[in-house]
């Protein structure tokens, strides 16, 4: 059965510290890994990962994925009180039209 | 449109009625999603289309909900009969491909919170 694992399920930190969330899959026929941040409602798109090794940054946001250990991490650094949310990760498979989502991981940046 | 939007924002119901939640996805975007999430949960795969056809109603999780999709567009998802354990917020997505390409990268609306008395 596919699916997606990812820990830990809640993360409470300070400001200025550096988290790293994980996602792990079994999925058959692997096309894509995608992270997205909630907060409130509607999920927003955050990177996507397709080839192993290769990381994707986006200012204090950076993510890399390993196709052998079947697993990605979002990395945050210098973390602010705007990036408490829930950061989900999502796989696409080659084949079909389903996303597979793993239940996320909530995190409370305290002041 | 510029994103996904979806009506109403919020939906409080008593339980045996029913529901109908609307999506209107990015202009251009032939692929549509129905996920539902539930307080503390993932989110939960129902339905899919591509253009005006539903290949995908694997995750209806009974015969109370049906969705149509109209246009290639706007799309309805109807819950008859409404449960508690319907009550969840019901996410809208939307993508360029899909189809046996694989799902693209989806653009989520801001969601349809249900509640059920």
């Amino acid at each position: 059965e596919d699916k997606v694992v990812q820990s830990p399920l809640s993360l409470v930190v300070h400001e200025g510290d550096t988290v790293t969330l994980n996602c792990s899959y079994e999925v058959t026929n692997f096309r894509s890994l995608l992270w997205y941040k909630q907060e409130k409602k509607a999920p927003t798109f955050l990177f996507m990962l397709t080839s192993s090794g290769i990381e994707k940054k986006s200012g204090r946001l950076s993510s890399i994925l390993d196709k052998k250990e079947l697993s990605s991490i979002l990395n945050i650094t210098a973390t602010q009180t705007g990036d408490s949310a829930i950061y989900l990760c999502a796989v696409a498979p080659n084949t079909g039209n389903q996303f597979y989502f793993g239940t996320g991981t909530s995190l409370t940046v305290i002041p | 449109g510029a994103g996904v939007s979806q009506s109403p924002s919020n939906k409080v119901t008593e339980k045996g009625k029913d529901v109908e939640l609307r999506c209107d996805p990015i202009s251009g975007h032939t692929a549509l999603y129905w996920y539902r999430q539930s307080l503390g949960q993932g989110l939960e795969f129902l339905i899919y289309f591509q253009g005006n056809s539903a290949p995908d109603k694997s995750g209806l999780p009974s015969d109370r909900f049906s969705a149509e999709r109209t246009g290639g567009s706007v799309s309805t998802l109807t819950i008859q009969r409404t449960q508690q354990e319907d009550s969840a917020v019901y996410l809208c997505a939307s993508s360029l491909v899909g189809g046996g390409r694989g799902p693209g990268t989806q653009y989520f609306g801001p969601g349809t919170r249900l509640l059920v008395l």
